[in-house]
């Protein structure tokens, strides 16, 4: 199973565009990259997913490059709202274990 | 019309109880997982079952004892509780493995 790395934390400020990478050396072939949010006090939520090139749905965008070492969640002109914590999940087809990360957690600021 | 729902919130008790936090989904789902969130918020999976049939179980110990009468409901009872126990306990449920997880709001279990 591919072990994630993600920044510990970032702010940012309203309406800014945020990135946040994440690190995952080892994906196997056949793994998707997930992203979850989680809110305080409630339980993570899928945001996006992606294989390779660029995804965008209405809440974010996630970027992989072609090696697919690492992938880059967007999202545009954040709110106070997107206070949360990320997390980036690799996984495959088939599989009934995730392994999340330490995740990122986002502030923002007005 | 709550997807995954867990009952109950809140769970206080004493080192040595027994306790059983509940999970059921109405989506349709075949596979749901237990998840425990302690308080450095790292989440971690516990179990994972399929049908019914458990698939994982990740070096939890033999306290924790999952159950699922049917592919909507998996059940979390706690054996002799410690105060290591501790910690958010999350339920999700998916489409088979692999896929999109939907989870529950969470139930905060405090053993004093």
């Amino acid at each position: 199973l591919a072990k994630t790395t993600q920044p510990i934390s970032m702010d940012s400020y309203e309406g800014q565009e945020v990135n946040i990478t994440c690190s995952h050396n080892n994906i196997a072939t056949n793994d998707y990259i997930t992203w979850y949010q989680q809110f305080p006090s409630q339980g993570p939520r899928f945001i996006i997913q992606g294989y390779k090139t660029k995804v965008t749905n209405e809440v974010a965008s996630l970027f992989i490059p072609a090696d697919r070492k690492s992938s880059t969640l967007s999202l545009p002109r954040v709110s106070l709202s997107d206070t949360a914590v990320y997390y980036c999940l690799p996984f495959s087809s088939g599989t009934y274990k995730y392994i999340f990360g330490t995740g990122t957690r986002l502030k923002v600021l007005a | 019309d709550t997807a995954v729902s867990q009952t109950p919130k809140y769970l206080v008790t004493q080192m040595g109880n027994d306790k059983s936090i509940k999970c059921e989904q109405n989506l349709g789902h075949d596979t749901m997982y237990w998840y425990k969130q302690d308080s450095k918020k790292f989440l971690k999976i516990m179990f994972s079952y399929n049908n019914k049939e458990l698939i994982i179980n990740e070096t939890v110990p033999n306290r924790f004892s999952p159950k699922s009468p049917d592919k909507a409901h998996l059940n979390l009872h706690i054996n002799s509780l410690e105060l290591g126990d501790s910690a958010v306990y999350f339920c999700a449920s998916a489409r088979g493995g692999g896929n999109e997880q939907f989870f529950g709001p969470g139930t905060r279990l405090t053993v004093l």
